[in-house]
This record gives C-alpha cells, sequence and structure tokens, in this order.
C-alpha cells in the first residue's frame, strides 16, 4: 500500500500569498497518477489536479501541481479567501487507492 | 450533468450490516474505464478510500477492511451498493461515493451521508 505523507500539517498565511503544499508517497506513483482535491467545512471535496499536474475544469490558474515519482506539490500563487480549506492528495494509480492526512491552509 | 448521492441509513447498532447505495445520473458504468469509488470520513479526520468497482466489474477493496466490504452494481438502475459488516462506533463516518474514469482519478464526489454507529 502506497502511503501518502502530506506536509505541513497546516499553513498560515494571508490572503496574497503563495501556499506551497508537500505530498511524498512511500513508493513511486506509477504514471504520475496522483490528484489533489480541495475540501471546505460541510462541502463535498472538489478535484483540483489529476496525473500531478493537469487542472481539472473550471479550475483557476493560480492552483498548479508539479512532481513525479514520490514527490508531488501543489502550488497556489496567491491565495484568494475562497482558497482557505483543506487539501489532499490522492493516488490513483495502485489499490488500494490511498489519501494523505490533509494539509489545512488557515487564513494568518 | 454528473450527479450522485448517497442512501442508506443515519444510525446502525454495533454488530450490524451496513448497506448503502450510490444512484447516479450523467454517465453509465458500462462505459469502458468508468468506475465507482466509496470513501469515508470520520468526523475532522481524513478522507479514507474503501472501494472500487469498475465498468468490466472488477472490484478492489481497502486492504484493511476487506474481510468485511462488498461493493456490487446494478447497471441498468445506475447504482453502486456497499455493504460493511460488523460496524463498530469507530466506523462512524461520512460515507461518499464518487465517479472516477480513466487517468483522471475521481472527478465528481457525491454529497455523503452520515452514519453514525451506536446502540
Amino acid at each position: 500500500e502506497i502511503v501518502l505523507t502530506q506536509s505541513p500539517g497546516t499553513l498560515s498565511l494571508s490572503p496574497g500569498e503563495r501556499a506551497t503544499v508537500s505530498c511524498r508517497a512511500s513508493q513511486s506513483v506509477r504514471s504520475n497518477y496522483l490528484a489533489w482535491h480541495q475540501q471546505k467545512p460541510g462541502q463535498a471535496p472538489r478535484l483540483l489536479i489529476y496525473g500531478a499536474s493537469s487542472r481539472a475544469t473550471g479550475i483557476p490558474d493560480r492552483f498548479s501541481g508539479s512532481g513525479s515519482g514520490t514527490e508531488f506539490t501543489l502550488t497556489i500563487s496567491r491565495l484568494e479567501p475562497e482558497d482557505f480549506a483543506v487539501y489532499y492528495c490522492h493516488q490513483y494509480s495502485t489499490s488500494p487507492q490511498t489519501f494523505g492526512q490533509g494539509t489545512k491552509v488557515e487564513i494568518k | 450533468q454528473v450527479t450522485l448521492r448517497e442512501s442508506g441509513p443515519a444510525l446502525v447498532k454495533p454488530t450490524q450490516t451496513l448497506t448503502l447505495t450510490c444512484t447516479f445520473s450523467g454517465f453509465s458504468l458500462s462505459t469502458n474505464g468508468m468506475c465507482v469509488s466509496w470513501i469515508r470520513q470520520p468526523p475532522g479526520k481524513a478522507l479514507e478510500w474503501l472501494a472500487r468497482i469498475d465498468w468490466d466489474d472488477d472490484k478492489y477493496y481497502s486492504t484493511s477492511l476487506k474481510t468485511r466490504l462488498t461493493i456490487s452494481k446494478d447497471t441498468s438502475k445506475n447504482q453502486v451498493v456497499l455493504t460493511m459488516t460488523n460496524m463498530n462506533p469507530v466506523d462512524t463516518a461520512t460515507y461518499s461515493c464518487a465517479r472516477q474514469y480513466g487517468s483522471s482519478g475521481i472527478d465528481y464526489w457525491g454529497q455523503g451521508t452520515l452514519v453514525t454507529v451506536s446502540s
């Protein structure tokens, strides 16, 4: 089973700042089948990035994903008020699929 | 448009079997590459993937829960059913179904249904 470890657990930033969230896999994620999901309180998660770097439909270009193998990164170039949420990485290359433990991006 | 909706009991007793139904629209589970996964999230905790069923009826399960889980589909009704046996209070969570299609991974989520396990 691939274990995904996200860092940091919490990111305290101000609107307009850059956010960087890391996701490390315990073994290589085949075909870079790594996604990022955003979840706001009381809401279902929403797909942001798939295939490590492809933005999902309707996702603003301030969201970007990068990485390969075992190291992946989600970057939000300039935080908007609606971006404060919890972010999860998710690998779907190998069953069982797994999620990271989540990173909370909170207002400083 | 693609929608998924979970239904099932809000409360189950310890040792009982939970049966959840995912009813979806906007896609067909007979389409090559189409899959439906179940994911759960205990209150205040992280997402946990549970199971997946594919268009060709292949099935995959969480390693830690596979002895308790069964996933099935009824393509004609656009439904996927998940059963979990021997429910325990630690299984209290919001259970969600989600569409998974090819290289896009999970691209649509249901709103989820909260299941509480208590006597």
